[in-house]
């Protein structure tokens, strides 16, 4: 069964700092890997994926995020946030060949202004 | 344009008895889904539907019963509410399951007392 793994539960930065969040899943097949953000109150909105392809996938709002196969991460990364980018962000996969996402149990990210 | 709508928004109902939350879709997606967030289970996947009479369960479906019999909506049932129900619940829909997005409805806030 495919599981994923987001390790920090909570992150607080301050405006213009860098941010990074882990993520790590286990499936022993080709994989479509996802991140989902969820503005307060609101609902889950889809940051960027990655099918195939360049490793470096690039979303909206300045987010992207590195599959490292060797290492079975999809890390996300902005290199400067904004207090707008106070939200919960999930990890999230699916095998290829299949019709199911797996969710990670997210990440909430404070940014103080 | 509606997208995905769900209703009601918020319900609170007792042990014991039966809730139904909508969720309609004005994309005619063939693939709809149920998940529940709770804090640090990230979105478990409750039920899911191809199409239109074909439904398979999900990671936690115990004590939920879905139908659709019609492509833009996808009900789900707590037959008999149980205080670990309380949750909050999102419906998504895709075009396809493959690799596609999933979009996500605003969710329903349901506490069993």
């Amino acid at each position: 069964a495919q599981s994923v793994s987001q390790h920090n539960h909570h992150v607080i930065l301050s405006e213009a700092a860098s941010l990074e969040l882990g993520c790590n899943y286990s499936y022993g097949g080709t994989v479509n890997l996802f991140w989902y953000v969820q503005y307060p109150g609101q609902h889950l909105q889809l940051l960027l994926k990655y099918f195939s392809g360049d490793p470096l996938v690039k979303g909206i709002k300045g987010f992207e995020a590195e599959f490292i196969k060797s290492k079975f991460s999809f890390n996300l990364r902005k290199p400067s946030v904004q207090w707008s980018d106070t939200a919960e962000y999930f990890c999230a996969v699916k095998g290829a060949a299949g019709n199911k996402l797996t969710f990670g149990g997210g990440t909430r990210v404070l940014v103080k202004p | 344009d509606a997208g995905i709508t769900q209703s009601p928004r918020y319900k609170i109902t007792e042990t014991g008895r039966q809730v139904t939350l909508m969720c309609h879709q004005t994309w005619s997606h063939s693939y709809m889904f149920w998940y529940r967030q709770d804090l640090g289970h990230g979105l478990r996947l409750i039920y899911y539907s191809a199409a239109a009479d074909i439904t398979d369960k999900g990671e936690v479906p115990d004590g939920y019963v879905v139908s659709r019999s019609k492509t833009e909506n996808f009900p789900l049932t707590l037959e008999s509410a149980t205080r670990s129900q309380t949750s909050v619940y999102f419906c998504a829909s895709s075009v396809q399951a493959g690799g596609d997005t999933q979009y996500f409805g605003p969710g329903t806030r349901l506490t069993v007392l």
